[in-house]
């Protein structure tokens, strides 16, 4: 079961621009993370934001969280053609457990 | 540097053939993941381990099989019982095996039926 759904699924921007990814879930979370995945590799860890937090910065990356709506967005500021990968949101759940859950990730292009 | 290595990193499968994917961390994790993705999709829990000698299934575990025998090793077993194997595989850890933890990843094995 999917907990995540990010939007949109595809974005194509220019270097320079900003990009905005969205990320919607189902039940009450403890914790939210973004992970970034280039083309064939393996996962990384960007961000983690916790339930009783609103917005994270990290470098040129701005994570908000809304509980209320359940949703998060994940900003990059300045993109360059090097952020191209795809962009996916984990949830845990506040029920408990030790397992996130992922979403199906936005696709993110940055044109030079 | 530590981290996770998965190998190999391209595997094929005969018909009627089981198949194992190795997963080694050295970053002394307590808790190791099995993921499998599908093109264009997120990433399903196969299986998980907090602790040496114990796992549980996750979300899709029907067809695979795993061992944990040591901290640092946590192989897959895709079994001829999985019909539809074709996928990425990635394996990840973290420290503690708690949701609040970061978890690293291998660079995945791109698993096709011959």
């Amino acid at each position: 079961s999917q907990q995540g759904e990010e939007d949109p699924q595809a974005l194509s921007i220019q270097e320079g621009e900003n990009a905005t990814m969205n990320c919607s879930y189902k039940t009450s979370i403890n914790n939210l993370q973004w992970y970034r995945q280039n083309s064939g590799r393996g996962l990384v860890h960007l961000i983690l934001i916790r339930s009783n937090e609103r917005e994270k910065h990290s470098g040129r990356l701005r994570v908000t969280l809304d509980t209320s709506k359940k949703s998060s967005s994940l900003l990059i500021t300045a993109s360059r053609a090097a952020d191209t990968a795809s962009y996916f949101c984990a949830t845990d759940t506040s029920l408990g457990g030790d397992k996130l859950i992922f979403g199906t990730g936005t696709r993110l292009q940055v044109f030079p | 540097d530590g981290g996770i290595t998965q190998s190999p990193k391209y595997l094929f499968r005969k018909e009627g053939q089981n198949v194992t994917l190795s997963c080694e961390q050295n970053l002394n994790h307590d808790a190791m993941y099995w993921y499998r993705q599908d093109p264009g999709q997120g990433l399903r829990l196969i299986y998980y381990s907090q602790i040496v000698n114990d796992f549980q299934k996750g979300d899709i575990a029907e067809g695979y099989s795993v061992s944990r025998e040591k901290k640092e090793s946590f192989p897959l077993t895709v079994t001829s019982a999985q019909k539809n194997p074709t996928a990425f595989y990635l394996c990840a850890s973290t420290q503690g095996g708690f949701s609040n933890q970061p978890q690293h990843f291998g660079d995945g094995t791109r698993l096709s039926i011959l």
